[in-house]
Protein backbone atom coordinates (compact mmCIF):
# COMPACT_ATOMS: atom_id res chain seq x y z
CA UNK A 1 0.00 0.00 0.00
CA UNK A 2 1.44 2.84 -1.13
CA UNK A 3 -1.35 5.57 -0.31
CA UNK A 4 -2.33 8.30 -2.11
CA UNK A 5 -0.09 10.14 -4.52
CA UNK A 6 -0.29 13.31 -6.31
CA UNK A 7 1.90 15.20 -8.61
CA UNK A 8 2.83 18.16 -8.74
CA UNK A 9 3.17 19.14 -5.05
CA UNK A 10 3.50 22.84 -5.99
CA UNK A 11 2.67 24.72 -8.66
CA UNK A 12 3.04 28.12 -9.35
CA UNK A 13 1.28 29.90 -12.33
CA UNK A 14 0.75 33.26 -14.20
CA UNK A 15 -2.82 34.32 -14.03
CA UNK A 16 -4.66 33.04 -17.52
CA UNK A 17 -2.83 29.79 -17.85
CA UNK A 18 -3.89 26.57 -17.55
CA UNK A 19 -2.93 23.61 -14.88
CA UNK A 20 -3.60 20.47 -14.88
CA UNK A 21 -3.06 17.65 -11.58
CA UNK A 22 -2.53 14.04 -11.23
CA UNK A 23 -3.53 11.90 -8.64
CA UNK A 24 -3.21 8.43 -8.31
CA UNK A 25 -5.13 6.53 -5.56
CA UNK A 26 -4.26 3.47 -3.33
CA UNK A 27 -4.69 0.52 -6.26
CA UNK A 28 -7.86 -1.18 -5.47
CA UNK A 29 -9.80 1.51 -4.60
CA UNK A 30 -12.50 2.17 -6.90
CA UNK A 31 -13.58 5.55 -5.40
CA UNK A 32 -11.79 8.78 -6.13
CA UNK A 33 -12.61 12.54 -4.62
CA UNK A 34 -11.04 15.77 -4.99
CA UNK A 35 -11.21 18.58 -2.27
CA UNK A 36 -10.40 22.29 -2.29
CA UNK A 37 -8.69 23.56 0.95
CA UNK A 38 -7.64 27.25 1.70
CA UNK A 39 -5.87 28.87 4.16
CA UNK A 40 -7.81 28.29 7.61
CA UNK A 41 -10.42 26.15 6.13
CA UNK A 42 -11.35 23.02 6.06
CA UNK A 43 -11.55 20.70 3.06
CA UNK A 44 -14.59 21.23 0.56
CA UNK A 45 -15.91 18.87 -1.91
CA UNK A 46 -15.32 19.57 -5.51
CA UNK A 47 -15.79 16.21 -7.06
CA UNK A 48 -16.51 12.31 -6.80
CA UNK A 49 -16.16 9.38 -9.38
CA UNK A 50 -17.06 5.80 -8.82
CA UNK A 51 -14.36 3.81 -11.15
CA UNK A 52 -14.73 5.92 -14.53
CA UNK A 53 -17.66 7.72 -13.78
CA UNK A 54 -18.14 11.46 -12.83
CA UNK A 55 -21.08 10.96 -10.27
CA UNK A 56 -21.10 14.36 -8.84
CA UNK A 57 -19.72 17.81 -9.13
CA UNK A 58 -19.98 20.76 -6.27
CA UNK A 59 -21.35 24.05 -7.87
CA UNK A 60 -17.50 25.46 -6.29
CA UNK A 61 -16.45 23.30 -9.38
CA UNK A 62 -17.07 26.51 -11.76
CA UNK A 63 -17.01 25.40 -15.96
CA UNK A 64 -13.06 26.70 -15.44
CA UNK A 65 -12.72 22.96 -13.59
CA UNK A 66 -12.73 19.67 -15.30
CA UNK A 67 -11.98 16.59 -14.24
CA UNK A 68 -11.21 12.96 -15.68
CA UNK A 69 -10.61 9.57 -14.38
CA UNK A 70 -10.77 7.98 -18.10
CA UNK A 71 -9.49 3.92 -16.59
CA UNK A 72 -10.84 4.10 -13.43
CA UNK A 73 -7.22 4.57 -12.03
CA UNK A 74 -5.66 7.88 -11.89
CA UNK A 75 -7.39 11.15 -12.14
CA UNK A 76 -6.62 14.63 -13.60
CA UNK A 77 -8.01 18.24 -12.60
CA UNK A 78 -7.74 20.98 -15.11
CA UNK A 79 -8.21 24.45 -14.30
CA UNK A 80 -8.40 26.92 -17.21
CA UNK A 81 -7.50 30.52 -17.36
CA UNK A 82 -6.73 30.19 -13.58
CA UNK A 83 -7.19 33.31 -11.27
CA UNK A 84 -6.03 34.69 -8.33
CA UNK A 85 -9.03 33.11 -6.32
CA UNK A 86 -7.71 29.67 -7.03
CA UNK A 87 -4.59 29.68 -5.05
CA UNK A 88 -5.25 26.66 -2.65
CA UNK A 89 -4.26 23.50 -1.96
CA UNK A 90 -5.97 20.82 -4.09
CA UNK A 91 -6.15 16.95 -1.97
CA UNK A 92 -7.59 13.51 -3.83
CA UNK A 93 -8.62 11.13 -1.46
CA UNK A 94 -9.15 7.86 -2.39
CA UNK A 95 -11.91 5.07 -0.90
CA UNK A 96 -13.11 1.41 -1.43
CA UNK A 97 -17.05 0.78 -1.27
CA UNK A 98 -17.90 -1.06 1.59
CA UNK A 99 -21.86 -1.33 2.77
CA UNK A 100 -20.41 0.60 5.95
CA UNK A 101 -19.36 4.35 5.58
CA UNK A 102 -15.83 3.65 4.31
CA UNK A 103 -12.51 5.54 5.06
CA UNK A 104 -11.12 8.35 2.75
CA UNK A 105 -7.80 7.72 2.26
CA UNK A 106 -5.46 11.62 1.15
CA UNK A 107 -3.11 12.16 -0.63
CA UNK A 108 -0.11 15.25 0.49
CA UNK A 109 -2.26 17.52 -1.95
CA UNK A 110 -1.01 20.25 -4.61
CA UNK A 111 -0.41 23.36 -3.62
CA UNK A 112 -1.34 25.99 -6.33
CA UNK A 113 -0.10 29.39 -6.19
CA UNK A 114 -1.44 31.97 -8.93
CA UNK A 115 -0.35 34.95 -9.51
CA UNK B 1 -27.64 20.97 4.84
CA UNK B 2 -25.03 19.43 6.95
CA UNK B 3 -22.91 21.65 8.84
CA UNK B 4 -19.85 21.14 11.15
CA UNK B 5 -18.79 23.71 13.72
CA UNK B 6 -15.40 23.29 15.94
CA UNK B 7 -14.85 25.86 18.68
CA UNK B 8 -11.70 27.48 19.05
CA UNK B 9 -9.29 27.52 16.09
CA UNK B 10 -6.56 27.29 18.22
CA UNK B 11 -5.94 25.41 21.25
CA UNK B 12 -2.48 25.73 23.30
CA UNK B 13 -2.04 23.23 26.26
CA UNK B 14 0.68 22.07 28.14
CA UNK B 15 2.74 18.63 27.08
CA UNK B 16 1.09 15.99 29.53
CA UNK B 17 -1.87 18.00 30.04
CA UNK B 18 -5.54 17.19 28.88
CA UNK B 19 -6.50 17.78 24.92
CA UNK B 20 -9.89 18.76 24.36
CA UNK B 21 -11.36 19.70 20.79
CA UNK B 22 -14.67 20.70 20.15
CA UNK B 23 -16.78 19.57 17.26
CA UNK B 24 -20.54 20.02 16.90
CA UNK B 25 -22.97 19.04 13.62
CA UNK B 26 -26.05 20.14 12.56
CA UNK B 27 -28.18 17.30 11.64
CA UNK B 28 -31.40 15.49 12.07
CA UNK B 29 -30.39 12.22 12.10
CA UNK B 30 -26.96 10.73 13.09
CA UNK B 31 -24.00 11.02 10.62
CA UNK B 32 -20.87 9.44 9.85
CA UNK B 33 -18.62 11.53 11.99
CA UNK B 34 -14.69 11.60 11.64
CA UNK B 35 -11.87 13.00 12.67
CA UNK B 36 -8.78 13.61 10.91
CA UNK B 37 -5.50 15.44 11.41
CA UNK B 38 -3.24 17.01 9.51
CA UNK B 39 0.69 17.70 9.95
CA UNK B 40 2.59 20.50 8.30
CA UNK B 41 2.92 19.75 4.48
CA UNK B 42 1.18 16.39 4.76
CA UNK B 43 -2.22 15.25 4.14
CA UNK B 44 -5.16 14.66 6.20
CA UNK B 45 -4.60 11.26 8.48
CA UNK B 46 -7.57 9.83 9.79
CA UNK B 47 -7.92 9.73 13.86
CA UNK B 48 -11.37 7.85 14.12
CA UNK B 49 -14.81 7.59 12.93
CA UNK B 50 -17.80 7.20 14.22
CA UNK B 51 -20.41 4.78 12.34
CA UNK B 52 -22.78 4.24 15.13
CA UNK B 53 -21.50 0.78 16.54
CA UNK B 54 -20.41 2.03 19.73
CA UNK B 55 -20.93 5.93 21.35
CA UNK B 56 -17.09 6.28 22.79
CA UNK B 57 -14.95 4.96 19.78
CA UNK B 58 -11.37 4.97 20.13
CA UNK B 59 -8.23 6.07 17.42
CA UNK B 60 -4.74 6.06 16.73
CA UNK B 61 -2.31 7.74 19.57
CA UNK B 62 -4.59 7.86 22.51
CA UNK B 63 -7.42 10.06 21.22
CA UNK B 64 -10.94 9.08 21.59
CA UNK B 65 -14.31 10.98 20.96
CA UNK B 66 -17.78 10.42 22.21
CA UNK B 67 -20.61 10.53 20.34
CA UNK B 68 -23.23 12.67 22.01
CA UNK B 69 -26.71 12.61 20.11
CA UNK B 70 -28.22 15.19 22.50
CA UNK B 71 -25.62 17.49 22.32
CA UNK B 72 -24.68 16.89 17.92
CA UNK B 73 -21.19 17.14 19.67
CA UNK B 74 -18.41 14.77 18.76
CA UNK B 75 -15.36 16.22 21.11
CA UNK B 76 -11.56 14.65 20.59
CA UNK B 77 -9.77 14.10 23.88
CA UNK B 78 -6.50 12.79 25.04
CA UNK B 79 -5.43 12.03 28.21
CA UNK B 80 -1.78 13.32 28.13
CA UNK B 81 -0.34 15.83 25.34
CA UNK B 82 2.34 15.02 23.52
CA UNK B 83 4.91 17.04 21.40
CA UNK B 84 3.95 14.99 18.74
CA UNK B 85 0.17 15.76 18.82
CA UNK B 86 0.96 19.92 17.71
CA UNK B 87 -1.21 19.78 14.08
CA UNK B 88 -4.50 20.97 12.83
CA UNK B 89 -6.94 18.62 13.47
CA UNK B 90 -10.43 18.33 11.64
CA UNK B 91 -13.79 17.04 12.64
CA UNK B 92 -16.11 16.14 9.66
CA UNK B 93 -19.65 14.51 8.61
CA UNK B 94 -20.87 12.86 6.07
CA UNK B 95 -24.67 11.76 6.33
CA UNK B 96 -25.63 8.25 5.35
CA UNK B 97 -25.42 6.94 2.26
CA UNK B 98 -23.23 9.95 0.74
CA UNK B 99 -20.05 9.85 -0.19
CA UNK B 100 -18.99 13.41 0.32
CA UNK B 101 -17.53 14.35 3.69
CA UNK B 102 -18.35 18.28 4.97
CA UNK B 103 -15.38 19.42 7.16
CA UNK B 104 -15.08 21.85 10.15
CA UNK B 105 -12.65 24.95 9.92
CA UNK B 106 -10.35 23.35 11.94
CA UNK B 107 -7.92 23.67 15.10
CA UNK B 108 -4.91 24.32 15.48
CA UNK B 109 -3.16 22.33 18.64
CA UNK B 110 -0.13 24.03 20.34
CA UNK B 111 1.75 21.82 23.06
CA UNK B 112 3.95 23.93 25.18
CA UNK B 113 7.08 22.37 26.72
Amino acid sequence: DTGVSQNPRHKITKRGQNVTFRCDPISEHNRLYWYRQTLGQGPEFLTYFQNEAQLEKSRLLSDRFSAERPKGSFSTLEIQRTEQGDSAMYLCASSLERQLQETQYFGPGTRLLVL
Amino acid sequence: AQSVTQLGSHVSVSEGALVLLRCNYSSSVPPYLFWYVQYPNQGLQLLLKYTSAATLVKGINDFEAEFKKSETSFHLTKPSAHMSDAAEYFCAVSEYGSYKLIFGSGTRLLVRP
